[in-house]
């Protein structure tokens, strides 16, 4: 069956220090692949997705980047940090089009 | 630009009893509406998926219907427990990459 880790779980940060943030999914081939950030009072927005390695797609300008270094590794960061990227990061994972997604755990990042 | 609306924001209800929550979409050119559960500080759980070609989805005590023309999704759960307290988030997937769109959601509490 397929799984999909994502770490940290929780994480405190100062402002402008990097970040990086890890999933990966196991038990599939060529996922489709998902970032999305869950903000305090807001609804789920989609940041980044990725059809396959090294082809990232980017929704949102903002002060984060992502990355596919593997097939089933995505890969979240940021060079400096800002108060505004608090909030809950979800990865996702799907076979393709017309499918579920399915969802990690989730990161809970705090910007100090 | 797709808008999701889930009514109502929040829910409560005495054990047993059956109950429907409202998701609205303004462009109805979807692919396909999916529903998810996620509780507290967790990540999101599938429930269902509907395909823009059907009109209802069954899993146990969860059924969700799609008028795809009218834009509109309900998910309609029978016999409530106290294990069904969460929010309750529906997507829409309607354009290329598999790319949900998410309400704000409806956060249910099933009472003893």
């Amino acid at each position: 069956s397929q799984t999909i880790h994502q770490w940290p779980a929780t994480l405190v940060q100062p402002v402008g220090s990097p970040l990086s943030l890890e999933c990966t999914v196991e038990g599939t081939s060529n996922p489709n692949l998902y970032w999305y950030r869950q903000a305090a009072g807001r609804g789920l927005q989609l940041l980044f997705y990725s059809v396959g390695i090294g082809q990232i797609s980017s929704e949102v300008p903002q002060n984060l980047s992502a990355s596919r270094p593997q097939d089933r590794q995505f890969i979240l960061s940021s060079k400096k940090l800002l108060l505004s990227d608090s909030g809950f990061y979800l990865c996702a994972w799907s076979t393709g089009a017309g499918q579920p997604q399915h969802f990690g755990d989730g990161t809970r990042l705090s910007i100090l | 630009k797709q808008e999701v609306t889930q009514i109502p924001a929040a829910l409560s209800v005495p054990e047993g009893e059956n109950l429907v929550l409202n998701c609205s979409f303004t462009d109805s050119a979807i692919y396909n509406l999916q529903w998810f559960r996620q509780d507290p500080g967790k990540g999101l759980t599938s429930l269902l998926l509907i395909q823009s070609s059907q009109r209802e989805q069954t899993s146990g005590r969860l059924n969700a219907s799609l008028d795809k023309s009218s834009g509109r999704s309900t998910l309609y759960i029978a016999a409530s427990q106290p294990g069904d307290s969460a929010t309750y988030l529906c997507a829409v997937v309607s354009g290329g990459g598999n790319k949900l769109t998410f309400g704000t959601g409806t956060q249910l509490k099933v009472e003893l």
